[in-house]
């Protein structure tokens, strides 16, 4: 079975500073992994995504995520947060044949002036 | 290039009430999912469909109905509201590609029962 757990529900950082948000998956193969973004009442864009090809997965805006094994874990990070990311965030698993995404509970950041 | 598309985006509907949420792709994605999101517990997936014809169930199903007739539409169907389907509701689809695959989602549907 798939699954992922988001370690924190709300992180607030100040403008400048790292973002990292946690994730950790189970999964019963080789999982192939994503981080969505939802700003407020907007629909959901992928950031990045993972499907083996490299343990360290570059996304768009600055963001990136590195897939661990021997962790379980699949955490986002950016080096500097700026206003405009401020927005939830949400791991996702999918089951291997892509018609099902499991989701975490999701990470609200908040980026402080 | 539309993608997925939902319609309404909002809508309020009484207790017992029924209705249908449009979700449409125009990516020809064989595969298209509904979801549900609720404060803190992420999207929980109601109801799939891997192609036209075909649908099956997902972790909360009940209260829901969905026919896959064409490739591009999915549409949903609440058979009597209930206030425990307040949510916001988001379609998505997906193709058939493997391990580079990503789900697409529509801009959501905001549903109040009342």
């Amino acid at each position: 079975a798939q699954s992922v757990t988001q370690l924190d529900s709300h992180v607030s950082v100040s403008e400048g500073t790292p973002v990292l948000l946690r994730c950790n998956y189970s999964s019963s193969y080789s999982p192939s992994l994503f981080w969505y973004v939802q700003h407020p009442n907007k629909g959901l864009q992928l950031l990045l995504k993972y499907t083996s090809a490299a343990t360290l997965v570059k996304g768009i805006n600055g963001f990136e995520a590195e897939f661990k094994k021997s962790e379980t874990s699949f955490h986002l990070t950016k080096p500097s947060a700026h206003m405009s990311d401020a927005a939830e965030y949400f791991c996702v698993v999918s089951d291997g044949n892509f018609n099902k995404f499991y989701f975490g509970s999701g990470t609200k950041l908040n980026v402080k002036p | 290039n539309a993608g997925v598309t939902q319609t309404p985006k909002f809508q309020v509907l009484k207790t017992g009430q029924s209705m249908t949420l449009q979700c449409a792709q125009d990516m020809n994605h064989e595969y298209m999912s509904w979801y549900r999101q609720d404060p803190g517990m992420g999207l929980r997936l109601i109801h799939y469909s891997v192609g036209a014809g075909i649908t099956d169930q997902g972790e909360v199903p009940n209260g829901y109905n969905v026919s896959r007739s064409t490739t591009e539409d999915f549409p949903l169907r609440l058979l009597s509201a209930a206030p425990s389907q307040t949510s916001v509701y988001f379609c998505a689809s997906s193709y058939r590609g493997g391990a580079n695959t990503e789900a697409f989602f529509g801009q959501g549907t905001r549903l109040t029962v009342v």
